[in-house]
């Protein structure tokens, strides 16, 4: 099946720092790429479409300015977590979405912790 | 906001026996889809029903579709302790872009 990976699988960082998340997918290529979060516990909540060669669809409710989405490439797509806080505290997990497809193919997640 | 409500929230059960959860949605969909995920780690997708089919099948498992309740079932027949996992479904609403919209998932515990 088709492999979608996330770098890094886990980080800490300070308060006020940015952190960056990459997805890719590796064997095939992806138009569009979705960004999820998951607090402990809970299910996962669609942050954002992320589209190669154009701006980023943002759910209701998600800072745009500070969840910045890129996707210049049709293999990779990163969310960058500006000015980081406690509360960023998530797991965060993309996917990419299999061309002709209605199948979404998961990463394995990256774990942010916010000191 | 959460289209998908499943129940039972958590479920345990002895191997060898089957597990069922269901899921109720509230809109039209384009398809609904069955995920894996095991502790802190991706999702796996397992099953996707589009909303002209009413069962399908995919080795132990078994999905049914019933768009007229909006709601679906997953079923796992002779469970193995390899099955313990959190299972979430999630609805591709019409007009919805592919994006998925998951309900809140069923802890499974299958012990030895």
């Amino acid at each position: 099946g088709a492999v979608v990976s996330q770098h890094p699988s886990w980080v800490i960082c300070k308060s006020g720092t940015s952190v960056k998340i990459e997805c890719r997918s590796l064997d095939f290529q992806a138009t569009t790429m979705f960004w999820y979060r998951q607090f402990p516990k809970q299910s996962l909540m669609l942050m954002a479409t992320s589209n190669e060669g154009s701006k980023a669809t943002y759910e209701q409710g998600v800072e745009k300015d500070k969840f910045l989405i890129n996707h210049a490439s049709l293999t990779l797509s990163t969310l960058t977590v500006t000015s980081a806080h406690p509360e960023d505290s998530s797991f965060y997990i993309c996917s990419a979405l299999s061309p002709g497809s209605d199948t979404q193919y998961f990463g394995p997640g990256t774990r942010l912790t916010v000191l | 906001s959460q289209q998908g409500e499943e129940d039972p929230q958590a479920l345990s059960i002895q191997e060898g026996e089957n597990a069922t959860m269901n899921c109720s949605y509230k809109t039209s969909i384009n398809n609904l889809q069955w995920y894996r995920q095991n502790s802190g780690r991706g999702l796996v997708h397992l099953i996707l029903i589009r909303s002209n089919e009413r069962e399908k099948h995919s080795g132990r498992l078994r999905v049914t579709l019933d768009t007229s309740k909006k709601s679906s079932s997953l079923l796992i027949t002779a469970s193995r302790a390899a099955d313990t996992a959190s299972y979430f479904c999630a609805t591709d609403l019409t007009g919805g872009g592919n994006k998925l919209t998951f309900g809140t998932g069923t802890q499974l515990k299958v012990e030895l």
